[in-house]
């Protein structure tokens, strides 16, 4: 079956634009993550989806940052008045029910350079 | 707080010798923890976990053995191949949390 899709593959803007980046999880994963892997680092938490509410936003890193998951499924992430400091590889993972034991399955990322 | 803290690389290794990657964590209670993989060109893949103490985690010859009285899971495997040549994350996902909390990596470079 097929994993988890992200697009664009590849996203540059300059600085001050709005961005959206796109997470198409595997069907039937309730619950869907997206994190930030800066170079070098392991991915950090941004936010966690179960069903179409924003169960813990705690890792968006300010109030440029907002996602959403309408229809329980696909979500968006937007990113408004982008900055340098947030170009980095957009990683979305999506899993059954929420973590603990379960795996949670990783898109390929979206790439984002900010100009 | 809950983290992760794994071992620096680069590592590069001769192909047939051992692996260890030593990972460490702080966390409330009782976490699961993850080794996941990045190939290059990749996304991260799942490569084993364990969800209690003295779990023993195993998958394609890797091996790691949560151990509670040392915040421990040390990833190890015998006899690495080129084709592992990857970059390794260790995880956690705490007992009441929804979010994983990843180490930095560790890339391993394996040579003929």
């Amino acid at each position: 079956g097929a994993g988890v899709s992200q697009t664009p593959s590849n996203k540059v803007t300059e600085k001050g634009k709005y961005v959206e980046l796109r997470c198409d999880p595997i069907s039937g994963h309730t619950a869907l993550y997206w994190y930030r892997q800066s170079l070098g680092q392991g991915p950090e938490f941004l936010i966690y989806f179960q069903g179409t509410g924003a169960a813990d936003d705690s890792g968006l890193p300010n109030d440029r940052f907002f996602a959403v998951r309408p229809e329980g499924s696909v979500s968006t992430l937007k990113i408004q008045r982008t900055e340098r400091g947030d170009s980095a590889v957009y990683l979305c993972a999506s899993s059954f029910v929420r973590a603990g034991g379960y795996e949670q399955f990783f898109g390929p990322g979206t790439r984002l350079t900010v100009l | 707080g809950d983290s992760v803290t794994q071992m620096e690389g680069p590592v590069t290794l001769s192909e047939e010798a051992f692996l260890t990657i030593n990972c460490t964590y702080t966390a409330t209670g009782y976490p699961s923890l993850f080794w996941y993989v990045q190939y290059p060109g990749e996304g991260l893949q799942l490569l084993l976990k364990a969800t209690k103490a003295d779990d023993k985690g195993s998958n394609k010859g890797f091996e790691a053995t949560y151990r509670k009285e040392t915040t421990s899971f040390h990833l190890e495997k015998g006899s690495v191949q080129v084709s592992d040549s990857a970059v390794y994350f260790c995880a956690l996902i705490p007992n009441t949390g929804n979010q994983f909390y990843f180490g930095t990596g560790t890339s391993l470079t394996v040579i003929p």
